[in-house]
């Protein structure tokens, strides 16, 4: 079957790094997604990795590595603004997204 | 442009009543889906649309129907609700669905089933 897994739940304090994990097993791969949902609110789109290697937005950036099925995504200087669910999705061979459960990031001052 | 908004926001039904959400988008997008949300659960797909006039079902296309008359609406109805089908529903849409197409989410709408 197609799985995606996360940590349920990660806290960080304010100004800190955070770095969140995303292991996946699916039927072929069209490209891995990050997106931020902050509570009561639809998803928004943060990042899209295909190839191996880092890609770096503002105080995001996602890894991917194909081989391990695995992806990261790291947030720098974290604001309070920060605190909301992280999910992962892939692309199968079907271009239809497998979604993880989400990760709930607490922000602490 | 209001991008992707869904009616309603909230709704609350008894067993076996029906309904139907609709949901709109002005960005032209020729790709159209309906999610549900439970909590611990990945977002998972109900049925989704390629184009104008043309349905397929997802993941949990069960106890649901839906129709796309229009490239700018997108419905999804329930013919008798169960207490199973209680979750937050998000529409969601993307040009073409392709590798790398970022979909964009309405603002979702709150169900529960008595």
């Amino acid at each position: 079957g197609q799985n995606i897994d996360q940590p349920t739940e990660m806290t960080a304090t304010e100004g800190a790094i955070v770095q969140i994990n995303c292991t996946y097993q699916t039927s072929g791969f069209n490209g891995l997604f990050w997106y931020q949902q902050h509570a009561g609110e639809a998803p928004t789109f943060l990042s899209y990795n295909v190839l191996d290697g880092l890609e770096e937005k503002g105080r995001f950036s996602s890894f991917l590595s194909r081989s391990k099925g695995y992806s990261y995504l790291l947030l720098k200087e974290l604001q309070m603004k920060d605190s909301a669910s992280y999910l992962c999705a892939v692309m199968d061979s079907n271009y239809q997204l497998i979604w993880g459960a989400g990760t709930k990031l607490i922000i602490k001052p | 442009n209001a991008g992707v908004t869904q009616t309603p926001k909230f709704r609350v039904l008894k067993t076996g009543q029906s309904m139907t959400l609709l949901c709109a988008q002005d960005m032209n997008h020729e790709y159209m889906y309906w999610y549900r949300q439970d909590p611990g659960m990945g977002l998972r797909l109900i049925h989704y649309s390629v184009g104008e006039g043309t349905t397929a079902k997802g993941e949990v296309p069960d106890g649901y129907n839906v129709s796309r008359l229009k490239k700018q609406n997108f419905l999804l109805g329930l013919e008798s609700a169960a207490p199973s089908q209680t979750s937050v529903y998000f529409c969601a849409t993307d040009s073409s669905g392709g590798a790398g197409d970022e979909q964009f989410f309405g603002p979702g709408t709150r169900l529960t089933v008595l």
